[in-house]
C-alpha cells in the first residue's frame, strides 16, 4: 500500500509563493496525485490533480518529476486566507485512497 | 446544484450505545466514500461504494463498523456499542465514478462525541 509523507507544518507571509511536497517513494504506475484544502469544521477540497511533468490551474500549481516519488503542490503569493490543512492523495481505481498526513500552512500578515 | 450533505452534524452519545450517520451524495455520483477525521489529525479512509456495492472492506476499524449503501444514494455508517475512541469527525464524500483521479465532494462530516 502506497504511503505518503508531508512536512506536519509550514509557516509563510502573505505575498509569498508555499511549495508544499509530498513523498510518496512506492507510488503504483497507475495512481494519480491529487491536492485537498481543509478549512477547519470543513470537509476538504479539491485544488489540482497530476499524473505526471507540472500542472497549473488557476489557484495553484503541481510539479512531478520523472520518477513520480514526489510531489510539490505551489501556491504563488498566498494571502491570510491560505490558511488552511493541505493534503495529498493517491488514488488509482482498485485501490485503497491514501491521504498523507497533512500539512499545516500558516500564513502570516 | 446541492453539495454532499451529512446528518446529524453532531452527535452525543454514551458508551456502548448504537449510532448511525447517514450521508447524502449529490445527485448521479455513483462513488462514495467514508473517512474518519479524530481531533488535529488527518484522514483515515474506512469504505467506499461503487453503487450499492462495497468491494473492500478492510479499512473499517472493527467489526463494530458497518456501512450501507441504498438505491445508489443515501449512505449509513453505523457503529455499535461505541467506545471513546470512536469520538471524531466522520467524513463523507462523493465523486461521479469510482476512480482514483475523480475530484471527491466531501460533506461538512458528523461530529461524534461518545462520553
Amino acid at each position: 500500500l502506497a504511503k505518503t509523507t508531508q512536512p506536519i507544518s509550514m509557516d509563510s507571509y502573505e505575498g509569498q509563493e508555499v511549495n508544499i511536497t509530498c513523498s510518496h517513494n512506492n507510488i503504483a504506475t497507475n495512481d494519480y496525485i491529487t491536492w485537498y484544502q481543509q478549512f477547519p469544521s470543513q470537509g476538504p477540497r479539491f485544488i489540482i490533480q497530476g499524473y505526471k511533468t507540472k500542472v497549473t490551474n488557476e489557484v495553484a500549481s503541481l510539479f512531478i518529476p520523472a520518477d513520480r516519488k514526489s510531489s510539490t503542490l505551489s501556491l504563488p503569493r498566498v494571502s491570510l486566507s491560505d490558511t488552511a490543512v493541505y493534503y495529498c492523495l493517491l488514488g488509482d481505481a482498485g485501490n485503497m485512497l491514501t491521504f498523507g498526513g497533512g500539512t499545516r500552512l500558516m500564513v502570516k500578515p | 446544484g446541492a453539495g454532499v450533505s451529512q446528518s446529524p452534524s453532531n452527535k452525543v452519545t454514551e458508551k456502548g450505545k448504537d449510532v448511525e450517520l447517514r450521508c447524502d451524495p449529490i445527485s448521479g455520483h455513483t462513488a462514495l466514500y467514508w473517512y474518519r477525521q479524530s481531533l488535529g489529525q488527518g484522514l483515515e479512509f474506512l469504505i467506499y461504494f461503487q453503487g450499492n456495492s462495497a468491494p473492500d472492506k478492510s479499512g473499517l476499524p472493527s467489526d463494530r463498523f458497518s456501512a450501507e449503501r441504498t438505491g445508489g444514494s443515501v449512505s449509513t455508517l453505523t457503529i455499535q456499542r461505541t467506545q471513546q475512541e470512536d469520538s471524531a469527525v466522520y467524513l463523507c464524500a462523493s465523486s461521479l465514478v469510482w476512480r482514483g483521479d475523480e475530484t471527491q465532494y466531501f460533506g461538512p462530516g458528523t461530529r461524534l462525541l461518545v462520553l
